[in-house]
């Protein structure tokens, strides 16, 4: 896993709650990214990151805030869950020029 | 923008068989291209990956991918289908610029069967 740690492992919530998923990485990696895995979908991207403060949304953006106020750290916010949201959420991290991207193992949210 | 699209959401193959999972990218740019797996209930780990070098691409667990540009393709192959290589497989590409955001194809079940 190179280094890149998510928490929580697993979640349940409920519909309308707000939940925070973290993602630390101890490599100093530049980029970090927020997917999330369905089946059929493959892995969509949800936000990214190249730099403190510096987030964009991604395709499935929808519905969730990022914030990264410190090089080792990217945290995930569903403002207010849903269960459609319901999924696996997978952060990644790679560095400067990167040829490859390294994955936590993922977090797996339920809302109910 | 990129994509990737990977033909067949579902692969059975028999123990001892060729493996042949298909990925074909969309690019305005040459691609870095990737390969990963999924075992069940586990992170994703990189099977190999094409970054403009050799088009022959040999990766962990005797797998190889070959890049054709003229095809836009980058299919994955292993000569002997084992047991323990039944998993997920995605293909991914990385858009270049900016981000450099990595973008995964929809993946590929494989089952081998006995």
């Amino acid at each position: 896993d190179a280094g890149i740690t998510q928490s929580p492992r697993h979640k349940v919530t409920e519909t309308g709650t707000p939940v925070t998923l973290r993602c630390h990485q101890t490599e100093n990696h530049r980029y970090m990214y927020w997917y999330r895995q369905d089946p059929g979908h493959g892995l969509r991207l949800i936000h990214y990151s190249y730099g403190v403060k510096d987030t964009d949304k991604g395709e499935v953006s929808d519905g969730y805030s990022v914030s990264r106020s410190k090089t080792e750290d990217f945290l995930l916010t569903l403002e207010s869950a849903t269960s459609s949201q319901t999924s696996v959420y997978f952060c990644a991290a790679a560095g400067q020029g990167w040829t490859e991207a390294f994955f936590g193992q993922g977090t797996r949210l339920t809302v109910v | 923008a990129q994509s990737v699209t990977q033909l067949g959401s579902h692969v059975s193959v028999s123990e001892g068989a060729l493996v042949l999972l298909r990925c074909n990218y969309s690019s305005s740019v040459p691609p870095y291209l990737f390969w990963y797996v999924q075992y069940p209930n586990q992170g994703l780990q990189l099977l190999l990956k094409y970054t403009s070098a050799a088009t022959l691409v040999k990766g962990i667990n005797g797998f190889e991918a070959e890049f054709k540009k003229s095809e836009t393709s980058f299919h994955l192959t292993k000569p002997s289908a084992h047991m323990s290589d039944a998993a997920e497989y995605f293909c991914a590409v990385r858009q270049a610029g900016g981000y450099n955001k990595l973008i995964f194809g929809a993946g590929t079940r494989l089952a081998v069967h006995p």
